[in-house]
């Protein structure tokens, strides 16, 4: 079975600041890894994901991730964020061949001005 | 463009009267799925429909049934709801078991 560790509940920052969202996951098979953006009332949207290939995922609204199998960890970087990043995020990680989609329990980024 | 569509999107009901939310989606996907995500939480699932297979996780309550018609469109019925039920339900489809899902806006439940 997989399972997501999301260390950091809340990640205040100020607008324009680089950003680190911290994922750490346990699987014994390979994985496939997943960023998922959720705003206020609103249902995830993908930020990213990583599959196979190379270990570096950029994903959309500038937001990218690196795969880091021997740290077991899945970070998510923006180099400057907005006031529109405001948002919870959550990894989520599954095995290869189905196995379900299982989700870290997210990170509340605040950006202030 | 396509997309899942989740109505309502606010449902408000009483506690022990069952309710029905309704998922739709234009992408063709073969596999539905059905999340509850209560506050502050992640989301969890309860079940996914692979085409007209019907795969329930083991800690589902019986409480939760699922209907799914067509390809289109997937229910998620609550027999009856009692005040631990208020949550937000998500649903995802993705075009097959190993592929990436997609969300809906969700449907927020309240239980008076």
């Amino acid at each position: 079975a997989q399972s997501v560790t999301q260390l950091d509940s809340q990640v205040p920052v100020f607008e324009e600041a680089p950003v680190e969202l911290r994922c750490n996951y346990s699987s014994s098979v390979s994985v496939y890894l997943f960023w998922y953006v959720q705003y206020p009332n609103q249902g995830l949207q993908l930020l990213l994901k990583y599959l196979s290939g190379s270990t570096l995922v950029k994903g959309i609204n500038g937001f990218e991730a690196e795969f880091n199998k021997s740290q077991t960890s899945f970070h998510l970087r923006k180099p400057s964020v907005h006031i529109s990043d405001t948002a919870e995020y959550f990894c989520a990680v599954s095995g290869t061949g189905f196995q379900k989609l299982v989700f870290g329990t997210g990170t509340r980024l605040l950006v202030s001005p | 463009d396509a997309m899942v569509i989740q109505n309502p999107r606010y449902q408000v009901t009483q506690f022990g009267k069952p309710v029905t939310l309704s998922c739709s989606q234009t992408l063709n996907h073969n596999v539905m799925y059905w999340y509850q995500q209560k506050s502050s939480q992640a989301p969890k699932l309860l079940f996914h429909y692979y085409d007209k297979d019907f795969n329930n996780e083991a800690d589902t309550p019986d409480n939760f049934q699922s209907r799914r018609p067509n390809t289109s469109f997937c229910f998620l019925d609550i027999r009856s709801p009692g005040l631990g039920d208020a949550a937000m339900y998500l649903c995802a489809t993705s075009r097959d078991l190993e592929e990436t899902q997609y969300f809906g806006p969700g449907t927020r439940l309240l239980v008076l």
